[in-house]
């Protein structure tokens, strides 16, 4: 099994830009979980699906982020217009059944920079 | 708002032990143990949920405490690989999934 994939790997973008970042998860999980990580705010979960519908998007800091799921093998999540501030890594992981009780795979991240 | 984990880091020569903990101030549904190496992601551990049993992962053990909303994490014979940020993930009545902060272990030979 692969695992989690996330790609890029690495990006850097100037203030204003679109940003994607994309997820496959392990084949046969049906959740998937977005988590941002700095060293000022530690670790955020962003957004949760179930079955590829949104469940908890509480955690999505402002309409500039927007999250996608169109199938249960792909995911994007979406910084439009991107800022300095949202220099983190991002993380996607996911799971094979709820998560109160699975365990949660995670992908290697993605390391963003904006300028 | 988010869990609290003390001690903030430890340092241990290998083989001895360890205790981290987790507390909160809602009444919790469960609580996740995850373990990050420095620039790799997180590794989960283990649930651990209201009601439930104690965990195991290795030689790495949990319990939870519902009355006093606190976990404990007990790390047994330490070996270098336990270094690294482990972190407690809280769920309660009324409030998303939340990460504490992490506990820096270091483990010394």
């Amino acid at each position: 099994d692969a695992g989690v994939i996330q790609s890029p790997r690495h990006e850097v973008t100037e203030m204003g830009q679109e940003v994607t970042l994309r997820c496959k998860p392990i084949s046969g999980h049906n959740s998937l979980f977005w988590y941002r990580q700095t060293m000022m705010r530690g670790l955020e979960l962003l957004i949760y699906f179930n079955n590829n519908v949104p469940i908890d998007d509480s955690g999505m800091p402002e309409d500039r982020f927007s999250a996608k799921m169109p199938n249960a093998s792909f995911s994007t999540l979406k910084i439009q217009p991107s800022e300095p501030r949202d220099s983190a890594v991002y993380f996607c992981a996911s799971s094979s059944r709820d998560r109160d009780t699975d365990t949660q795979y995670f992908g290697p991240g993605t390391r963003l920079t904006v300028l | 708002q988010q869990p609290v984990q003390s001690p903030q880091a430890v340092i241990l020569r290998e083989g001895e032990d360890a205790v981290i903990n987790c507390s909160s101030s809602k009444a919790l549904y469960s609580v996740h143990w995850y373990r990050q190496k420095h620039g790799e992601a997180p590794v989960f551990l283990m649930i651990l949920l209201k009601g439930g049993e104690q965990m195991r992962h290795e030689k790495i053990s949990a319990s939870f405490n519902e009355k006093k909303q606190q976990s404990s994490l007990y790390l047994t014979a330490s070996q270098l690989s336990y270094s690294g940020t482990y972190f407690c993930g809280t769920e309660s009545h009324g409030q998303n999934f939340v990460f504490g902060p992490g506990t820096r272990l270091s483990v010394l030979p």
